[in-house]
């Protein structure tokens, strides 16, 4: 069965610090990954979506970027973080399943 | 591109009663209409689908109908219980977009014991 794995489940950042979050998927190959952003009692904004490995779409400008450098592994990454970006960040397999979320709150 | 609206809200009924949530769609290409249920601090699960080629699906208590010339579906919670309290979003995604999922703005429902 497919499954999702994404972490941390909360993170507490400095402005200006970089930013790492990972999300593996298992039982599944060549899938479709995504990053989303839900602000507090908000919808969900899709920042990220990649079809392969090295592919990589983004949906609105910002301070984040993503990468894809194997077919079960999509990152979301930062340089240097802004209070903005402060949410919840979700990774999502295949339009269908979704991890469990990271808090990230940038101070 | 995509454009879904959901409403209501914010939705409160009784324990026993029925739910029901609304969405609408722009593109006529959208061909995947998943429904998601949100709990505090996680991620959104999928509790039921339906495609273009249907006009119902049912799940025990839970259904969706869909109307594509409308372009509108709904999701009906009958016999609700205090354990169905979440947040609720639609969403529809279409291949011609690149499978890309468009969210509703979701709906908080209240299940009052």
């Amino acid at each position: 069965s497919q499954t999702i794995h994404q972490w941390p489940a909360t993170l507490v950042q400095p402005v200006g610090s970089p930013l790492s979050l990972e999300c593996t998927v298992e039982g599944t190959s060549n899938p479709n990954l995504y990053w989303y952003r839900q602000a507090a009692g908000r919808g969900l904004q899709l920042l990220f979506y990649s079809v392969g490995i090295g592919q990589i779409s983004s949906e609105v400008p910002q301070n984040l970027s993503a990468s894809r450098p194997q077919d079960r592994q999509f990152i979301l990454s930062s340089k240097k973080l802004l209070l903005s970006d402060s949410g919840f960040y979700l990774c999502a397999l295949n339009e269908a399943f979704f991890g469990q979320g990271t808090r990230l709150t940038v101070v | 591109g995509e454009n879904v609206e959901q409403h209501p809200s914010t939705l409160s009924v009784q324990e026993g009663d029925s739910a029901v949530i609304k969405c609408t769609y722009s593109d006529s290409a959208s061909n995947y209409f998943p429904w998601y249920k949100q709990e505090l601090g996680k991620g959104p699960q999928l509790i039921i689908d339906i495609r273009s080629n249907v006009g119902e699906k049912k799940d025990q208590r839970i259904a969706v109908t869909l109307n594509k010339t409308a372009k509108h579906f709904s999701l009906h919670i009958t016999e609700t219980q205090p354990e169905d309290s979440a947040v609720y979003f639609c969403a529809a995604i279409s291949k011609a977009a690149g499978n890309k999922l468009t969210f509703g703005g979701g709906t908080r429902v209240l299940v009052k014991p």
